[in-house]
């Protein structure tokens, strides 16, 4: 069975500084793709980074890049120059690769607050 | 090029009645996703569409949840005899086929309130 784990509930990081929050995960499968979500308070889940199992480099987008340590297995976020409008819900969810309906799991998800 | 699309956005029922909440998948993607989301809590998988079949369902979904999508278009999500317990967030996604590296693209929820 896949499971992704956060632990952190809540974090707080000023505005303009670096968070990292912290995802491991748990599979079976050799293909997988990790997936980082952004909810703000409205609802919508807003996609932001996609690592696969098999990607040697580092997934970056703009201020956000996965920090990929597979024999560990972990899928860490990091936001750099943090900006007030990321304050939200962030979730790590993975997809398995192994000929199944590609359906994502989630983890609990992590409350980031950016204080000015 | 518009996202998945929900309606409605809140409802709010009295237990015992029944709600339908309609997905608009992004036209091009063959796969559609339900999850259901309660508070502080991350989305959890309900039901998968491949076109119009229903290839697989979660032990949550009740015999009170019934999900159509009739011609591999749209879809819809009915909850008969609502309970309070399913006071939630029903949220829906489409992808396009293909291997674990397409994205699952979310629309902005349906909020549901059993009174």
């Amino acid at each position: 069975a896949q499971k992704i784990t956060q632990t952190q509930p809540g974090m707080f990081v000023q505005e303009k500084e670096a968070v990292t929050l912290d995802c491991t995960y748990d599979t079976s499968d050799q293909s997988y793709g990790l997936f980082w979500y952004k909810q703000p308070s409205s609802g919508e889940m807003i996609f932001l980074i996609y690592q696969g199992s098999y990607d040697e480099q580092n997934a970056t987008e703009g201020r956000y890049s996965l920090n990929f340590q597979k024999a560990r297995k972990s899928a860490n976020l990091v936001i750099s120059a943090s900006q007030l409008g990321d304050s939200a819900m962030y979730f790590c969810a993975m997809r398995g690769g192994s000929g199944n309906t590609g359906k994502l799991i989630f983890g609990q998800g992590t409350t980031l607050q950016v204080k000015p | 090029d518009t996202g998945v699309s929900q309606n409605p956005r809140h409802k709010i029922t009295k237990r015992g009645q029944n709600v339908t909440f309609r997905c608009d998948p992004i036209s091009e993607h063959n796969r559609l996703y339900w999850y259901r989301q309660t508070l502080g809590q991350g989305p959890e998988f309900l039901t998968y569409f491949q076109n119009e079949a229903q290839l697989e369902k979660s032990r949550l979904l009740s015999d009170r949840f019934s999900a159509e999508r009739p011609k591999g278009s749209f879809s819809t999500l009915e909850i008969q005899r609502t309970e309070q317990g399913d006071s939630a967030m029903y949220l829906c996604a489409s992808s396009p086929a293909g291997g674990y590296g397409n994205t699952i693209y979310f629309g902005e929820g349906s909020w549901l309130t059993v009174v």
